[in-house]
């Protein structure tokens, strides 16, 4: 079985530019969150994608949105780059009833630098 | 503001010496207290889920408790293998700070 997979694994991007990075979630899960980690400290929630909509949001500015597909699989798009965006973004699933009990499936990342 | 706080930032062990991981927590709602593994370069694995005052959870080496205030992870003498960064996150009823809120972790290295 197949847990979250994510694309790709490493990025290289210029300042200023934009980025896009994909999620596919487990099977059987229907919400896919996003997560930013910087090197040496915790995740931090960016948004929540469940039913095609954005039903949560942490403290990041609109140069970060998303957006999930009927297949329940998910981007994150990221315009105007900064150097401060360099970490790694994890995609996290879970079934939207059951994440208390169960908790996130995280896949491996996507690690972005930022130049 | 929720809030969680791990301690020690880095533990050192030798293979056998038992230790505690700490993970004090502030939240206005919660519906759980969770543990995750993560290794360099890889994202987090799930460990455990805590939800109330009093609960207990064992896997392995590994045993999580958790309090009104803080939850605790217990290595059990500890293999080389266990070497990672362990995380706490919390469930919140939801509000602008989202759904899991993580601690910083605690990066353990055990020493054969």
């Amino acid at each position: 079985d197949a847990g979250v997979t994510q694309s790709p694994t490493h990025l290289i991007k210029t300042r200023g530019q934009q980025v896009t990075l994909r999620c596919s979630p487990k099977s059987g899960h229907d919400t896919v969150s996003w997560y930013q980690q910087a090197l040496g400290q915790g995740p931090q929630f960016i948004f929540q994608y469940y039913e095609e909509e954005e039903r949560q949001r942490g403290n990041f500015p609109d140069r970060f949105s998303g957006h999930q597909f009927p297949n329940y699989s998910s981007e994150l798009n990221v315009n105007a780059l900064l150097l401060g965006d360099s970490a790694l973004y994890l995609c996290a699933s879970t079934n939207f009833r059951d994440s208390p009990i169960y908790g996130y499936t995280f896949g491996s990342g996507t690690r972005l630098t930022v130049v | 503001e929720d809030q969680v706080t791990q301690s020690p930032e880095a533990l050192r062990l030798q293979e056998g010496e038992s230790s505690s991981l700490n993970c004090s927590y502030t939240v206005s709602g919660l519906r759980g207290l969770f543990w995750y593994r993560q290794d360099p370069g890889k994202g987090p694995e799930f460990l455990f889920t805590l939800y109330s005052a009093g609960e207990e959870k064992e896997k392995e080496r590994l045993k999580a408790t958790l309090t009104k205030k803080e939850s605790f992870l217990h290595i059990t003498a500890p293999k080389p293998e266990d070497s990672a960064t362990y995380l706490c996150a919390v469930l919140n009823y939801g509000g602008s700070q989202g759904n899991l809120i993580f601690g910083k972790g605690t990066k353990l290295s055990v020493k054969p």
